[in-house]
């Protein structure tokens, strides 16, 4: 059965710092992986999405990678913002259509 | 296109009431993913739609929940008789069956069972 965890489970820094969030999956038979964003009370907004095949994407000041091998991806954010606080979602595609996520990690950038 | 929405965005009911939800899914996507959330976890899949056909549904849906994707447009979920323990945030989310596939979430439907 696919778990994923991600650590931290909440994290503050202040603006302008460089960032990791981690994120792990006990099952490396995946599809994809996708990083997500979700704001207090919305919906989730897709940041990044990896195949199985690839190592890592890059959008803007956000870096994410993937090693299969060992069950983990991590997002880099550069030069954190108070914009970018909010609640980031690692989400994992298992070979069906099922897609299992973490708990997430609570990011809060003080200005 | 706007995105994916859902409708209504809130709803309260109470215990032993039937409830029903609405997606609009991206207009070229043909497929749809239910989910639902609940406070400081992770949205959980509870069910998987290409075009009208229901291809995976997960445990968590149990018999009072069923959804349905007519002509493989719109979806709609319905819980009957709803209990307390069934107040979550409802997530729809779409796709386009392509290599990517990455999934676009609606705002969600937030129910309240009293």
């Amino acid at each position: 059965k696919q778990e994923v965890t991600q650590i931290p489970a909440a994290l503050s820094v202040p603006e302008g710092e460089n960032l990791v969030l981690n994120c792990s999956f006990t099952d490396s038979a995946i599809y994809n992986l996708q990083w997500f964003r979700q704001d207090p009370g919305k919906g989730l907004t897709s940041l990044l999405l990896i195949q199985s095949s690839q190592r890592e994407q890059t959008s803007g000041r956000l870096n994410a990678s993937l090693d299969k091998s060992s069950g983990r991806s991590t997002l880099y954010i550069a030069a954190s913002q108070p914009g970018d606080s909010a609640t980031y979602l690692c989400a994992v595609r298992t070979g069906g259509f099922k897609t299992i996520f973490g708990a997430g990690t609570r990011l809060f950038v003080k200005a | 296109d706007t995105g994916v929405s859902q409708n209504p965005r809130h709803k309260i009911t109470k215990r032993g009431q039937n409830v029903t939800f609405r997606c609009d899914p991206i207009s070229e996507h043909n497929r749809l993913y239910w989910y639902r959330q609940t406070l400081g976890q992770g949205p959980e899949f509870l069910t998987y739609f290409q075009n009208e056909a229901q291809l995976e549904k997960s445990r968590l849906l149990s018999d009072r929940f069923s959804a349905e994707r007519p002509k493989g447009s719109f979806s709609t979920l319905e819980i009957q008789r709803t209990e307390q323990g069934d107040s979550a945030m409802y997530l729809c989310a779409s796709s386009l069956e392509t290599s990517t596939d990455t999934q676009y979430f609606g705002p969600g439907t937030r129910l309240t069972v009293l």
